[in-house]
């Protein structure tokens, strides 16, 4: 079944590691994004790509990184994870840019203690 | 950058009853607005969008209007079921779209039987 898959679903991890959350999606779309889930704040853009080899920072990308070597592929990194990136963090996709719908994973459960 | 406002944030009604959540945006430019859907633990899924050349859509039970004009947009659930008993969010995306949706901060929509 074509959609977007995340990896992994949950994760506790220790202050001060680095961490590679993975998003993959096959349905050949150009534009990728990464958002963090918080209780009473939505959902919030961290970074973005519109086609592959670039990317853009959203509203809240302090502390994290990513990169689109490819189309399908949109992985995000924590260099060194602190207590406030707790979050649940959601990876999309879309045709383009503009006015095409956002396909969602199924989310990573990040806990950093 | 774009402000999405969304409200109420909590919104309970009774079975059978109609549903109003409605959301302001700041950006003029913008010309995208889906609204999603998300269950507890789940992933948000598009349940509708409107585009800017448009006033009103409906699909079913559901149906968003949008007034350019005064930048705002609603979503209506008419005949309101258990099964929508869920976290409804708004969101906008500006002519061009480089950089993803900007959310509202979401509401509850609670059906009581």
């Amino acid at each position: 079944i074509a959609g977007i898959t995340q990896a992994p679903t949950s994760q506790i991890l220790a202050a001060g590691r680095r961490m590679t959350l993975r998003c993959t999606q096959d349905m050949r779309h150009n534009a990728m994004y990464w958002y963090r889930q918080d209780l009473g704040l939505g959902l919030r853009l961290i970074h973005y790509s519109n086609t592959a080899g670039t990317t853009g920072k959203g509203e809240v990308p302090d502390g994290y990184s990513v990169s689109r070597a490819n189309t399908d592929d949109f992985p995000l990194t924590l260099a060194s994870a602190v207590p406030s990136q707790t979050s649940v963090y959601f990876c999309a996709s879309s045709e383009s840019g503009g006015q095409t719908e956002a396909f969602f994973g199924q989310g990573t459960r990040l806990t950093v203690v | 950058g774009e402000n999405v406002e969304q409200h109420p944030s909590t919104l309970s009604v009774q079975e059978g009853d109609s549903a109003v959540i409605k959301c302001t945006y700041s950006d003029s430019a913008s010309n995208y607005f889906p609204w999603y859907k998300q269950e507890l633990g789940k992933r948000p899924q598009l349940i509708i969008d409107i585009r800017s050349n448009v006033g009103e859509k409906k699909d079913q039970r559901i149906a968003v209007t949008l007034n350019k004009t005064a930048k705002h947009f609603s979503l209506h659930i008419t005949e309101t079921q258990p099964e929508d008993s869920a976290v409804y969010f708004c969101a906008s995306r500006p002519a061009g779209g480089a950089d993803g949706l900007t959310f509202g901060k979401g509401t509850h929509l609670i059906i009581q039987p």
